[in-house]
């Protein structure tokens, strides 16, 4: 299976920071899937097909990438981004997960 | 707007199997779509558990294969996890979902425990 790596494990950012999250994988694959999950709640799906915004998606959200590497940019960090967030593939079977990152507030 | 909703016991001894349903409103499971079932356990580790598509086929992760089951009652419109032969590594946060739509359930919580 494919194995996600994602990094930095942890962060902090100030409002109004630039926060770039990145997720190696392991093998090719054609699109990926960004995923914020906040305490208590399920994940909420930000960006699907490596950059586009799921709806109700603020425009701050942006996702790039291609081949094995992959990226989630929040232009402008806010109070409520404070999550961890999860990359995700299925262009091989079976979809895997990136281990997490979490984003506090500084 | 399509909603779903995890049920199901929240502590279930090992060795046992863990059962949960899925209801699912706002949308027919027939019309489209796979219909997974994704845990998450301690530490966050987040792991896709399998799908039943919108046609009634299956896809399980190799890792499970032996001991899961997914299933569907078309007519409540709910898709059902069976996972045999539980262990305390099977503690974790189960959540039913459609990747392909971005849809999740809030997630049971299910502690394997004598």
């Amino acid at each position: 299976e494919i194995v996600l790596t994602q990094s930095p494990t942890t962060t902090a950012a100030s409002p109004g920071e630039k926060v770039t999250i990145t997720c190696l994988a392991s093998s090719s694959v054609s699109n990926m899937y960004w995923y914020q999950q906040k305490s208590g709640a399920s994940p909420k799906l930000l960006i699907y097909s490596t950059s586009s915004l799921a709806s109700g998606v603020p425009d701050r959200f942006s996702g790039s990438g291609s081949g094995t590497s992959y990226s989630l940019t929040i232009n402008t960090m806010e109070a409520e981004d404070a999550a961890t967030y999860y990359c995700q593939q299925w262009s091989s079977n079976p979809p895997t997960f990136g281990a997490g990152t979490k984003l506090e507030l500084k | 707007e399509i909603q779903l909703q995890e049920s199901g016991p929240g502590l279930v001894k090992p060795s046992q199997s863990l059962s949960l349903t899925c209801s699912v409103t706002g949308y027919t499971i027939t019309s489209g779509y796979d219909w997974s079932w994704i845990r998450k356990f301690p530490g966050n580790k987040m792991e896709w558990m399998g799908y039943i598509s919108y046609s009634g086929s299956t896809n399980y992760n190799p890792s499970l294969k032996s001991r899961i089951s997914i299933t569907r009652d078309t007519s409540k419109n709910q898709f059902f996890l069976q996972l045999n032969s539980v262990t305390t590594e099977d503690t974790a946060t189960y959540y039913c979902a459609s990747l392909t739509s971005g849809y999740w359930g809030q997630g049971v919580m299910v502690t394997v425990s004598s």
